[in-house]
């Protein structure tokens, strides 16, 4: 059974920085393309960013050059590195599988980021 | 980067109702337009992917249609448990934007 936890989140400060987890489990997260997506409270989804099964990361110009996202195969996790955070990202993160190109076919529960002072 | 434009922005309906959401890109996307539905404190799920394939497990009163840049999701004999937020999302190429949703209310 596929699965998707994600864990790491809390409040922090304007200017901080946060590393949000996302294990898998019934597949291989090398394999796929994974992503992350935000969703701000009371507000839509905002896709965050990819990397693919090749390695390539791409980003929403939103999070480019202040987030990273990674991988680690032995752990089958994975990460979003988050450095100079601001209130605007205060969002649940959700991790998601993608196994046809940008088609997110299982998501996991999601974690709380909350910037605050 | 192309924008995803989804109409109305909420809508009441009863069950049994034949509800139809819109999804517009701003320039042509092919069939790489995707479903999905969020309930409230839950992550979303996907319904239908390449504009019109029902994914595994949903109802077939679901139903996608569309290409370029006009889609539509439609939900036929609506049920209570459909009763929800839906939203468009492009996988042409990224950013992979979502619409900005659609509740869909009880009346």
């Amino acid at each position: 059974e596929v699965q998707l936890v994600e864990s790491g989140g809390g409040l922090v400060q304007p200017g901080g920085s946060l590393r949000v987890s996302c294990v898998a489990s019934g597949f291989t997260v090398s394999s796929n393309y994974m992503s992350w997506v935000r969703q701000a409270p009371g507000k839509g989804l905002e896709w965050v960013s990819v990397i693919y099964s090749g390695g390539s990361t791409y980003y929403a110009d939103s999070v480019k050059g202040r987030f990273t996202i990674s991988r680690d195969t032995s752990k089958n996790t994975l990460y979003l590195h988050m450095n100079s955070l601001r209130a605007e990202d205060t969002a649940v993160y959700y991790c998601a599988r993608s196994s046809l190109g940008g088609v997110f076919d299982y998501w996991g529960q999601g974690t709380l980021v909350t910037v605050s002072s | 980067d192309i924008q995803m434009t989804q109409s109305p922005s909420s809508l009441s309906a009863s069950v049994g109702d034949r509800v139809t959401i819109a999804c517009r890109a701003s320039q042509s996307i092919n069939n790489y337009l995707n479903w999905y539905q969020q309930k409230p404190g839950k992550a979303p799920k996907l319904l239908i992917y390449a504009a019109s394939n029902l994914q595994s497990g949903v109802p077939s009163r679901f139903s996608g249609s569309g290409s370029g840049t006009d889609f539509t999701l439609t939900i036929n004999n609506l049920q209570p448990e459909d009763f929800a937020t839906y939203y468009c999302q492009l996988s042409y190429s990224t950013p992979w934007t979502f619409g900005q949703g659609t509740k869909v209310e009880i009346k």
